[in-house]
C-alpha cells in the first residue's frame, strides 16, 4: 500500500537550534517528492519538488533531500516565523496522485 | 498568495443539508484537484478535473460531486451532510493533467456540519 510517513508529530526548537524533519516514504514508482508549509487555518504552500534520489533544493533556512526511501527537511538555524505544519506528499503510486504525511508541527520559540 | 481562490471562507450547516463549495484555479492552470483535511486524517484526496474532464478519483463519498466548468473553475457538491463532514476542504490547481506537477492550494473552506 502506498504511504507516507512524517515525523516527527510535534517538533519544538528553539531559535537557532537546527534540527531536521523526516519523511519517509513507500510508493511504487516515485513522481515526484513535495514539501509544503501550512499555517493554521490556511492553505498549504508549496516549498519545494525533489526528483530524484540524492537531489537537493534550498531556500533560505530550508534544505531538503531525497533518498531512495525517506526526505529529509533540515532547518537551519529556525526563527520564530518558521513556526508551522510542514506536510510531505508523494507523487505517484497506484493512484497516480499526491499522497500526503500527516505533517510535522513544527514550533520556534525565541 | 498562490492565485487559487476559494468560496465560501466558512460555511456553518445542519446535517442532511447540501451545499456547494467554489473554486477557480491560478490563471492558465488546467488542472483542479479537491482535498478534504480534518484533525486526524490529514489530506486526503477527492477527485481531480483537467479541462472539464474527471481525471482521478481519490475517496470521494458517494455523496459528493465535483464538476469543472468551461471557464475552468470548478464546484465540490456535498449533500445529506453528516457530522463528520466538517473538515476543511481545499482545492488546488496545477498546469498539466499530471497531479505529479506541483500542485498550488487555495486558502479553503471551512465547513462544519451542526
Amino acid at each position: 500500500e502506498d504511504q507516507v510517513t512524517q515525523s516527527p508529530e510535534a517538533l519544538r526548537l528553539q531559535e537557532g537550534e537546527s534540527s531536521s524533519l523526516n519523511c519517509s516514504y513507500t510508493v511504487s514508482g516515485l513522481r515526484g517528492l513535495f514539501w509544503y508549509r501550512q499555517d493554521p487555518g490556511k492553505g498549504p504552500e508549496f516549498l519545494f519538488t525533489l526528483y530524484s534520489a540524492g537531489e537537493e533544493k534550498e531556500k533560505e533556512r530550508l534544505k531538503a533531500t531525497l533518498t531512495k526511501k525517506e526526505s529529509f527537511l533540515h532547518i537551519t538555524a529556525p526563527k520564530p516565523e518558521d513556526s508551522a505544519t510542514y506536510l510531505c506528499a508523494a507523487g505517484g503510486g497506484s493512484q497516480g496522485n499526491l499522497i500526503f504525511g500527516k505533517g510535522t508541527k513544527l514550533s520556534v520559540k525565541p | 498568495d498562490s492565485g487559487v481562490t476559494q468560496t465560501p471562507k466558512h460555511l456553518i450547516t445542519a446535517t442532511g443539508q447540501r451545499v456547494t463549495l467554489r473554486c477557480s484555479p491560478r490563471s492558465g492552470d488546467l488542472s483542479v484537484y479537491w482535498y478534504q483535511q480534518s484533525l486526524d486524517q490529514g489530506l486526503q484526496f477527492l477527485i481531480q478535473y483537467y479541462n472539464g474532464e474527471e481525471r482521478a478519483k481519490g475517496n470521494i463519498l458517494e455523496r459528493f460531486s465535483a464538476q469543472q466548468f468551461p471557464d475552468l473553475h470548478s464546484e465540490l457538491n456535498l449533500s445529506s451532510l453528516e457530522l463528520g463532514d466538517s473538515a476543511l476542504y481545499f482545492c488546488a490547481s496545477s498546469g498539466s493533467g499530471r497531479s505529479y506537477n506541483e500542485q498550488f492550494f487555495g486558502p479553503g473552506t471551512r465547513l462544519t456540519v451542526l
